[in-house]
């Protein structure tokens, strides 16, 4: 299984530009998270989805979106990048909390640069 | 989770010696108490978790300890080690938005 993985890994971006961040899962989890790090600061929740179809917003939505259409797959878009969205973007995973466990399964992390 | 804080925000600990992390949170329905430890350039990964029906829970030297009265839980980490340098980070879960502390960032001396 390759758990929680992130495409792409590194990105470069101009401001304004536009970018797509997917995060795809395949331990059938129904939740996904999508967190941004700044340096040497903690986890902050942008959005997340609870399901297939569904979407919410978390501590710092602005500038971001998203899309689940498929269970496996969670898509965080950038519209109109600026330099303030450089950080190192974490897709997390889980199931749900009435089950065994309420670990969330984290990506790699992709690294975007906003110039 | 909701409100989550976490104390200390950097503690150094001589090689050996034990050290405390507090997380305190003001949602009432958080049931789930995970700490995560994540180093340098890495994910985060959960190292201890524990439920709201007990109160303490132990795997060789670390150890979670949780107080629901008061709405903290606590990461012991006994005989440390050099490997235990990293930031480590309390999410309390009750529902579906899973909130992170700020996060502490332990420092191991020689």
């Amino acid at each position: 299984n390759a758990g929680v993985t992130q495409t792409p890994k590194f990105r470069v971006l101009k401001t304004g530009q536009s970018m797509t961040l997917l995060c795809a899962q395949d331990m059938n989890h129904e939740y996904m998270y999508w967190y941004r790090q700044d340096p040497g600061m903690g986890l902050r929740l942008i959005h997340y989805s609870v399901g297939e179809g569904t979407t919410a917003k978390g501590e710092v939505p602005d500038g971001y979106n998203v899309s689940r259409l498929k269970k496996q797959n969670f898509l965080l878009g950038l519209e109109s990048a600026a330099p303030s969205q450089t950080s190192v973007y974490f897709c997390a995973s889980s199931e749900e909390l009435a089950a065994n466990t309420g670990e969330l399964f984290f990506g790699e992390g992709s690294r975007l640069t906003v110039l | 989770g909701e409100n989550v804080e976490q104390h200390p925000s950097t503690l150094s600990v001589q090689e050996g010696d034990s050290a405390v992390i507090k997380c305190t949170y003001s949602d009432s329905a958080s049931n789930y108490f995970p700490w995560y430890k994540q180093e340098l350039g890495k994910r985060p990964q959960l190292i201890i978790d524990i439920r709201s029906n007990v109160g303490e829970k132990k795997d060789q030297r670390i150890a979670v300890t949780l107080n629901k009265t008061a709405k903290h839980f606590s990461l012991h980490i006994t005989e440390t080690q050099p490997e235990d340098s990293a930031v480590y980070f309390c999410a309390p879960r009750g529902d579906d938005k899973i909130i992170f502390g700020k996060g502490t960032r332990l420092h191991i001396l020689p």
